[in-house]
């Protein structure tokens, strides 16, 4: 079956450090993939997605690459922000059947960012 | 603005009651989904449906039960069965049929069960 892999948090990192969370997948296809962010209380939302191989995803200056050789999505920003502070899951979609039967989420990665 | 409500936003439930969380659409999607959230384990997918009067059982379907009687409307009912239902519980959905289509979601019903 199909499963996704990120780094366990949480992650600390000071204001305008260098962000990775790395996230690797388990497909019997060729999935789509996506990354996503949640604020406390809140549902998730979309940050980034990618549809076939060597694409780059990127979004509010997150980028993530489609890595089929390594089958990776590793999620990264240049500065991040005290703003950035939430939850961040890794999430595969492979349509079976005719018809989108969900995504398979990772974890979760807990961001922290201090000031 | 379209978008996916859930509600409410709070439930607190008698252990041996059942409970229904509403969930509705009008983002006209085909596809809808109920995902539920527990710390440190991320989403696991309880039911979808991909289309009116119609659902397949996910992961975690055991105890909880569903309906889709209008394409807008997808209400979850976690039912006496269910073991451990304390839990953050989602509804998304998305474009039938759209490969690479992401979920939108709502901003989730936290229940309660003492």
């Amino acid at each position: 079956g199909n499963s996704v892999t990120q780094m366990e948090g949480p992650v600390t990192l000071s204001e305008e450090a260098f962000l990775t969370i790395n996230c690797t997948y388990t497909a019997t296809g060729y999935p789509s993939l996506f990354w996503y962010v949640q604020y406390p209380g809140e549902g998730l939302q979309l940050l980034l997605k990618a549809t076939k191989a060597d694409d780059k995803g990127s979004n509010k200056g997150f980028e993530a690459t489609y890595r089929k050789e390594t089958t990776s999505f590793h999620l990264e920003k240049g500065s991040v922000q005290v703003s950035d502070s939430a939850v961040y899951f890794c999430a595969l979609s492979e349509v079976t059947g005719g018809g989108a039967d969900g995504l398979t989420f990772g974890k979760g990665t807990h961001l922290i960012i201090q000031p | 603005d379209g978008g996916i409500t859930q509600s409410p936003k709070y439930l607190f439930r008698k252990e041996g009651q059942n409970v229904t969380l509403s969930c509705e659409q009008n983002l006209n999607h085909d596809a809808m989904y109920w995902y539920r959230q527990d710390p440190g384990q991320g989403l696991r997918l309880i039911y979808y449906s991909q289309i009116v009067n119609d659902f397949q059982k996910g992961d975690i379907a055991e105890g909880y039960s569903v309906s889709r009687e209008k394409k807008e409307s997808f209400p979850l009912t976690v039912t006496s069965a269910q073991k451990n239902p304390t839990a953050f519980y989602l509804c998304a959905s998305t474009g039938q049929g759209s490969f690479g289509s992401p979920l939108h979601f709502g901003n989730g019903t936290r229940l309660t069960v003492t």
